[in-house]
């Protein structure tokens, strides 16, 4: 079992819809992240969240650490939000490296 | 202020030769985590360096190496090419070397061995 699981897999939305993304992940974390994937392969850090909620734009990430659950949310959704969204974890100390999931492909229709 | 680079963007070599990857890290960071994603895959991680010293490593085996030189720049060097080692290789960059440091990632290296 992976130690970060995302669901679901693929995603597919009408324009305007509410979209949510979830994660669950099974080790202690120091923070969870949330990323934003081109196809042309570049990652954008979206959120780093370690407890409670953040809000940017239309995007909206919340995390329960005693569930060791997080959702991304994306109101009125639109094209150019189709993208891949990986969760990642990193797992504190000094040592930063992050443990990601496998993404959730979104596809928005116009 | 730039953002991280990786050179080159593309890159074909053939089973049991040697690559060498390249990335600058963004101005004023200190660490940086090389990963290589397969495909339909998350990114796995292979190695972090911060001050030009190895700080951890994943699953990967000894035929991965990196550096990281003075200007914190960094290379990963595979050696005896695999097929299964054809994936996108992203570094990001980090102020330090602590999880709650945000990372920043290059646009990626995408090797095919075949």
């Amino acid at each position: 079992k992976n130690e970060v699981e995302q669901s679901p897999q693929n995603l597919t939305a009408q324009e305007g819809e509410f979209i949510t993304i979830n994660c669950s992940y099974s080790v202690g974390i120091s923070a969870l992240h949330w990323l934003q994937q081109h196809p042309g392969g570049g990652i954008v850090s979206l959120f780093m969240l370690s407890s409670g909620k953040k809000k940017h734009g239309r995007l909206i990430a919340t995390i329960n650490i005693q569930e060791k659950h997080s959702s991304l949310h994306i109101t009125a959704s639109h094209p150019r939000d189709s993208a891949v969204y990986i969760c990642a974890v990193s797992r504190g100390g000094s040592q930063g490296n992050l443990i990601f999931g496998k993404g959730t492909k979104l596809s928005v229709k116009p | 202020e730039t953002g991280v680079t990786q050179s080159p963007t593309h890159l074909i070599k053939t089973r049991g030769q040697q690559v060498t990857l390249r990335c600058s890290s963004q101005s004023g960071h200190n660490t940086v985590s090389w990963y290589q994603q397969a495909l339909g895959q998350g990114p796995q991680f292979i190695f972090q360096y911060y001050r030009e010293e190895e700080n951890g490593r994943g699953n990967f085996p000894p035929r991965f190496s990196g550096l990281q030189f003075p200007n914190y720049s960094s290379e990963l060097n595979v050696n005896a090419l695999e097929l299964d080692d054809s994936a996108l290789y992203l570094c990001a960059s980090s102020l330090g070397r602590n999880s709650y440091n945000e990372q920043f990632f290059g646009p990626g290296t995408r090797l095919t061995v075949l």
